[in-house]
C-alpha cells in the first residue's frame, strides 16, 4: 500500500518561497499521477496541480502563475513551489496520488503552513 | 466559492439514512465521474465513492453513490456516530482541466 509524506516549514513570512516535499513509499512514483491539494483552516479543499512521472504537469489556473511541481524518480519524491507566499496561502498542504480524470486514493497526513509576519 | 456545491450541513440520528446532494455543471459532474472523499476531524481526507458510484475495497455498503445529469448524491444508511465527518465531492471540470471539489458537508450524527 502506497504511503505519502509531506515534509516543509511550518511557518513562512510573506513574498517568501513555500517549498514542500512528498516522499512516496510502497510504490514507485513512475506509474501514476501525484498532486497537491490545500486545504485553508476551516475551509475546504483546492486542487493546487498535478504532474505525471514524465514531468508533464498541470495546474490551478487560479495559482499558475506561482507554482511548480517537480519530480525526482531517483527518489521517488515530487515537491512543490509556491513563490510569493501571503497570508491567503495558509493552509494544510496535502499530497496526494492522482490527479488526471481520476482519483485521489492515497493521501499525506497533510502539513500546516502558515503565513504571517 | 466552490465550483461544485453541496449544503454546508447535514444531521441524523443513528441508523437513519441521509444523503448529501452535489451540484454541478456540464463541464464536471455533467460529463465526468463524480468522487466523494470523508475526512475525519483532523486527518487527511479518504476516498469514499469512485466513478459515481463504485466503492474502494473496505468501505461499508452503507455508503453509496449516485448521479444524475449535473448533480450528484452520498447516501448513508444504518448512520453511526463514526460517520460524523466532513464529505466533499469532486469531478474533473473540462473548463478548467483539472478536478473540483463541493464546499463540504458536515455530518453530524446526533
Amino acid at each position: 500500500q502506497v504511503q505519502l509524506q509531506e515534509s516543509g516549514p511550518g511557518l513562512m513570512k510573506p513574498s517568501e518561497t513555500l517549498s514542500l516535499t512528498c516522499i512516496v513509499s510502497g510504490g514507485a512514483i513512475s506509474s501514476d499521477y501525484w498532486s497537491w491539494i490545500r486545504q485553508p483552516p476551516g475551509k475546504g479543499l483546492e486542487w493546487i496541480g498535478s504532474i505525471y512521472y514524465t514531468e508533464s504537469t498541470n495546474y490551478n489556473p487560479s495559482l499558475k502563475s506561482r507554482v511548480t511541481i517537480s519530480v525526482d524518480t531517483s527518489k521517488n519524491q515530487f515537491s512543490l513551489k509556491l513563490t510569493s507566499v501571503t497570508a491567503a496561502d495558509t493552509a494544510v498542504y496535502f499530497c496526494a496520488r492522482g490527479g488526471s480524470h481520476t482519483h485521489f486514493d492515497s493521501w499525506g497526513q497533510g502539513t500546516l503552513v502558515t503565513v504571517s509576519s | 466559492q466552490s465550483v461544485l456545491t453541496q449544503p454546508p450541513s447535514a444531521s441524523g440520528t443513528p441508523g437513519q439514512r441521509v444523503t448529501i446532494s452535489c451540484s454541478g455543471t456540464r463541464s464536471n459532474i455533467g460529463s465526468n465521474y463524480v468522487y466523494w472523499y470523508q475526512q475525519l476531524p483532523g486527518t487527511a481526507p479518504k476516498l469514499l465513492i469512485y466513478r459515481n458510484n463504485q466503492r474502494p475495497s473496505g468501505v461499508p455498503d452503507r455508503f453509496s453513490g449516485s448521479k444524475s445529469g449535473t448533480s450528484a448524491s452520498l447516501a448513508i444508511s444504518g448512520l453511526r456516530s463514526e460517520d460524523e465527518a466532513d464529505y466533499y465531492c469532486a469531478a474533473w471540470d473540462d473548463s478548467l482541466s483539472g478536478p473540483v471539489f463541493g464546499g463540504g458537508t458536515k455530518l453530524t450524527v446526533l
